[in-house]
């Protein structure tokens, strides 16, 4: 149940777009694409903001958009904004019915 | 309103004990699993167990497996996680989370959509 691989830190100016990556094994992200985002604010409970690879759940803005190639996830915010200053998480089933997650990847909005 | 509670939060001296509740409301309790996540200190969110949906089984992350147990009590639609043998490194904020989808659909697999407001864990002598 090693973590999955997300850089530490993103940045950018607002309107601008950023992209985190998420880095597993064939065992995890790479075989059953049970991939899901979220967004933690501090001192909040985090959400869910893109599940099977690309899919938002209702009210998540289409600036978020989600793709997958292989062992790697990967999650893009268009149109940076404010708000958008969070820690960010990838998360996938493993397939022996247990989930892992990723280091986490800091994004600020310059 | 789907809604999930934890309680039980609280400091505790190491190789002690601790259970955490995880009330919830809102929605059909048996067809969905519940997971149990934490975040210690400065550092990110870390999958701790999953309690099956009807109570179908409990599985765990490496770190806590044969030290916690997860129970699922249908008459009060409640989720427990008893901690024992805790260590410093058990210090956590503990949040309980509903899977995404209930038992008939993938989505159960993809993750967690709702979330309590998570309760404090703090081991320490």
């Amino acid at each position: 149940q090693s973590a999955l691989t997300q850089p530490r830190s993103v940045s950018g100016s607002p309107g601008q777009s950023v992209t985190i990556s998420c880095i597993g094994t064939s065992s995890d992200v790479g075989n059953h694409k049970y991939v899901s985002w979220y967004q933690k604010h501090p001192g909040k409970a985090p959400k869910l903001i893109m599940y099977d690879v690309g899919k938002r759940p209702s009210g998540v803005p289409d600036r978020f958009s989600g793709s997958e190639s292989g062992n790697t996830a990967s999650l893009t915010i268009s149109g940076l904004q404010a708000e958008d200053e969070a820690d960010y998480y990838c998360c996938s089933h493993t397939g022996s019915y247990t989930w892992v997650f990723g280091g986490g990847t800091k994004v600020t909005v310059l | 309103q789907v809604q999930l509670v934890e309680s039980g939060g609280g400091v505790v001296q190491p190789g002690r004990s601790l259970r955490l509740s995880c009330a919830v409301s809102g929605f059909t309790f048996s067809n969905y699993g519940i997971h149990w996540v934490r975040q210690a200190p400065g550092k990110g969110l870390e999958w701790v167990a999953i309690t099956w949906f009807n109570g179908g089984g409990e599985y765990y992350a490496d770190a806590v497996e044969g030290r916690f147990s997860v129970s699922r009590d249908t008459s009060k639609s409640t989720v427990n996680l008893q901690m024992n043998s805790l260590r410093v490194e058990d210090t956590a904020v503990y949040y309980c989370a509903r899977t995404y989808g209930d038992y008939r659909s993938a989505a159960y697999y993809y993750g967690m959509d709702v979330w309590g407001q998570g309760t404090t864990v703090t081991v320490s002598s």
